[in-house]
């Protein structure tokens, strides 16, 4: 199992970004997937992700209505949209997997991505 | 909204001794706790899930009690790789929230 992120980088406020997180060992359609932020030298906070096997999904009150996860099952990949980018939007980015598969997770995470890196700033 | 608190924010330790880091729930979550331990640089790692439950490959001096609102996790004969910070999860409802983390030094 391995989970790669990408698509982070430099942008200004109000700015998006689309990060990806390339699956592979396991299909993401199985699983509920999340993504995960720490801001530099903070702690982790929970982002989004989905209930289950399908397109049902919730955010932090941070990010509702500015971010959007979605995932592509023929590219095995999870998305995350990220509009009106906001100075404290800056962190590295972890997506992680569901520790058990099918529509009832219970949500905790077995493995994790390298995260990417995501500045916002003019 | 479920908020998670950790204590302490930070713990001195020896290669040897016992840890015991707390997490408190702001209501009641049985035992739909996770925790996760994370190096300098790296993405973090599931340790104890369900409260006690000992996550695959994972030492058995790391172990996890409690349920309701008060949640202990415990490092017995503390090793080298275990200088790190530890996070608690609580999976009972969404959001799902983690605690501050606490760092073992």
């Amino acid at each position: 199992v391995q989970l790669l992120e990408s698509g982070g980088g430099l942008v200004r406020p109000g700015g998006s970004l689309r990060l990806s997180c390339a699956a592979s060992g396991f299909s993401v359609s199985n699983y509920a997937m999340t993504w995960v932020r720490q801001a530099p030298g903070k702690g982790l906070e929970w982002v989004a992700g989905f209930s289950g096997t399908g397109d049902n999904a919730y955010y932090a009150d941070s990010v509702k209505g500015r971010f959007t996860i979605s995932r592509d099952t023929s590219q095995n990949t999870v998305f995350l949209q990220m509009n009106s980018l906001r100075a404290e939007d800056t962190a590295v980015y972890f997506c992680a997997k569901d520790l058990d598969t099918g529509n009832f997770p219970r949500h905790f995470f077995d493995y994790w991505g390298q995260g990417t890196l995501v500045t916002v700033s003019s | 909204d479920i908020q998670m608190t950790q204590s302490p924010s930070s713990v001195s330790a020896s290669v040897g001794d016992r840890v015991t880091i707390a997490c408190r729930a702001s209501q009641p979550i049985g035992t739909w706790i996770a925790w996760y331990q994370q190096r300098p640089g790296k993405a973090p790692r599931l340790l104890i899930y369900v409260a006690s439950s000992l996550q695959s490959g994972v030492p058995s001096r790391f172990s996890g009690s409690g349920s309701g609102t008060d949640f202990t996790l415990t490092i017995t004969n503390l090793q080298p790789e275990d200088f790190a910070t530890y996070y608690c999860q609580q999976a009972h409802s969404f959001p799902l929230s983690l605690g501050g983390g606490t760092t073992v030094e």
